[in-house]
């Protein structure tokens, strides 16, 4: 079973605080990996995606590969109260995303 | 330009009739992907689409759902007869098969009575 692993959280961090959001993956044959931003009631959007081992940055995030570990995470610098959403963390494998439960995190003022 | 468009966005229905939700991807999107999410499942995998050609429907959960894909610019998700447990909201994403990065659409919201 190739499955994507996230704590379920939630994760609770202050505003302007770095939040860190982890996800492991079983299936070595993945080789690329996307973050999602899901806001309650709304769809997943795209927020971040990596291929190579090591630290992809945009803007406030930071996506982080470690192949030999499979483990991927995802940095948000600066935290503000509307990244607070689910998060999911998704590995392409065999032409389709195994997709994560998701990580809640809370940005609170 | 414009996203992966749903309809409908909601929908309730009571258990026995048919459903059908409607996409239409991305333009110049060769990949359709149809998921279900629900809270106890998470996001589910249903079926996709290559180039309008069904790859994977193992996610299919039983006989009662069905999609197509006519042409590259809509497809169908059809549940008949719907039951209470189908109740979900259904997402439609596409891609560009030359990439592996999936746009979802703002998804239905299906009630079944």
């Amino acid at each position: 079973q190739k499955e994507v692993e996230q704590n379920s959280g939630p994760l609770s961090v202050p505003e302007g605080a770095i939040a860190s959001l982890n996800c492991t993956y079983s299936d070595r044959g993945s080789q690329s990996f996307f973050w999602y931003r899901q806001y309650s009631g709304k769809s997943p959007e795209l927020i971040m995606s990596i291929y190579s081992n090591g630290d992809k940055e945009d803007g406030r995030f930071t996506a982080q590969l470690n192949k030999a570990s499979q483990y991927v995470s995802l940095l948000i610098r600066d935290s503000q109260p509307s990244d607070s959403a689910t998060y999911l963390c998704a590995a392409h494998n065999t032409d389709k995303l195994i997709f994560g439960t998701g990580t809640r995190l809370q940005v609170f003022p | 330009d414009a996203g992966v468009i749903q309809s409908p966005r909601h929908e309730v229905t009571e258990m026995g009739q048919e459903v059908t939700l409607r996409c239409k991807p991305i333009s110049g999107h060769n990949s359709l992907f149809w998921y279900r999410q629900t809270m106890m499942r998470g996001l589910e995998l249903l079926i996709y689409f290559n180039n309008n050609v069904p790859i994977d429907d193992s996610g299919m959960p039983e006989d009662r759902f069905s999609a197509k894909m006519p042409n590259a610019s809509f497809s169908t998700l059809k549940i008949q007869p719907s039951e209470p447990r189908d109740s979900a909201v259904y997402f439609c994403a596409s891609r560009d098969s030359s990439y592996n990065e999936q746009f979802f659409g703002p998804g239905t919201r299906l009630t079944v009575l």
